[in-house]
Formats: structure tokens, sequence, C-alpha cells
């Protein structure tokens, strides 16, 4: 079965630093997602990407996060100056089509700033 | 705007107990619903659907209910298994936009 793969798993990095979380989309979908779950709370939508450009964000995709589709084949989140309460589970997924009834989802990053 | 509440876990079975995992939800439209469940160490997969109101989604021995006049998508299981141990996410997608709101999650354990 086709699966999402993100990396790192879990990482710790202190605050102010930058992070890249790596996500591997399935190799034939067109759609690709970034969610956040901080613990405790609900998932949230944090931006969607089609054709090298975002199509959709929430309001908490601020300056501090970009995406990028670097080789056709990664898809990564960076956040620029990290903050304590960017602590979350960040999960990348991707569909066929746009709106596609399943969606796939990656197992998650853990992102601990400390 | 759109937005779906669970019932808080864990929630503690033994097995061979029944479930209820409940949901409710607020939406602009006629949302279609979504059960995900995400077992340990993997991601959030798609257990069951359902697209309007009345329709029963239904996969692996679990069921959930469209229910328009309570605003809610309640997933049941007559018997569960230390297998299902797992976290239960319902969401929503309606009709102006095709990214699914989720909802915290409850977690499920079950004993042997």
């Amino acid at each position: 079965e086709p699966e999402v793969t993100q990396t790192p798993s879990h990482q710790v990095t202190q605050m102010g630093q930058e992070v890249i979380l790596r996500c591997v989309p399935i190799s034939n979908h067109l759609y690709f997602y970034w969610y956040r779950q901080i613990l405790g709370q609900k998932v949230e939508f944090l931006v969607s990407f089609y054709n090298n450009e975002i199509s959709e964000k929430s309001e908490i995709f601020d300056d501090q996060f970009s995406v990028e589709r670097p080789d056709g084949s990664n898809f990564t989140l960076k956040i620029r100056s990290t903050k304590l309460e960017d602590s979350a589970m960040y999960f990348c997924a991707s569909s066929e089509a746009k709106g596609g009834n399943t969606i796939y989802f990656g197992e998650g990053s853990w992102l601990t700033v400390v | 705007g759109n937005s779906v509440t669970q019932m808080e876990g864990p929630v503690t079975l033994s097995e061979e107990a029944f479930l209820t995992i409940n949901c409710t939800y607020t939406a602009t439209g006629y949302p279609s619903l979504f059960w995900y469940v995400q077992y340990p160490g993997e991601g959030l997969q798609l257990l069951l659907k359902a697209t309007k109101a009345d329709d029963k989604g239904s996969n692996k021995g679990f069921e959930a209910t469209y229910r328009k006049e309570t605003t809610s998508f309640h997933l049941e299981k007559g018997s569960v298994q230390v297998s299902d141990s797992a976290v239960y996410f319902c969401a929503l997608r309606s009709g102006g936009s095709y990214i699914p709101t989720f909802g915290r999650g409850t977690s499920l354990i079950v004993h042997p």
C-alpha cells in the first residue's frame, strides 16, 4: 500500500532556531497538505499546495512558515524562527485529486521547542 | 465556520465491549463526514465516511450514521478488539472547501 513518509519522527530544537520537516507524498498525488496538532487540541489545517504553489492556507500559517517542493518528490515545511508554542505533531498528507475523498496522511513529526 | 467536537478520551474498554465515540459538528451547507483512525506509529487512515443525511458509513465492524437533526456522527462498534486500540478522529468537509476540518481525536484503549 502506498504511503506518505515523514522525517524526522521527532525533533527537539531550541527556541529561535529554524526547523525543516520533510515529507515524501505518494508518487502520483498532486495535492499536498500540512496539518498540526498541539498536544490535547484539535488537528488544525496549515496549508495546501498544488502545482508548485500554495492553494489555501489558514491564519496559523503566517510569515514564519513556508513550504516547498524542492525536487519533485519531497515536500517540506520550514519554520523560520521557532517559538515554544510551535511544539506540536505535524502531519503531512497528499491526495490524488483536489479534495479527493481519500487523503493519505503520514505518521507525523513531533516537534518539541525548548 | 466549521468545527468538530469529539468526546474526550481516553476511552478504556475490555475486549468484546460495545464502543461509542461521540462526535458532533457545526458546518455551513451540507458537509461530508469522516472518521479517521491512527494506529500507534502510523498515519491517519480513513476509516469510514458518509456524504448525506441518514447515510451510514461502515468499515471493519465500525459504523457511523449521519444525523442531520442532531448534527452528529457517532462512531460505534459492537465488539471491540485489542487491535482496535488507536486514536479516532472525526472530521468534516463542507461544500465550500475541500480541506477537512478535524476534531481533537479520542484515544481508545482496549484491554484483553
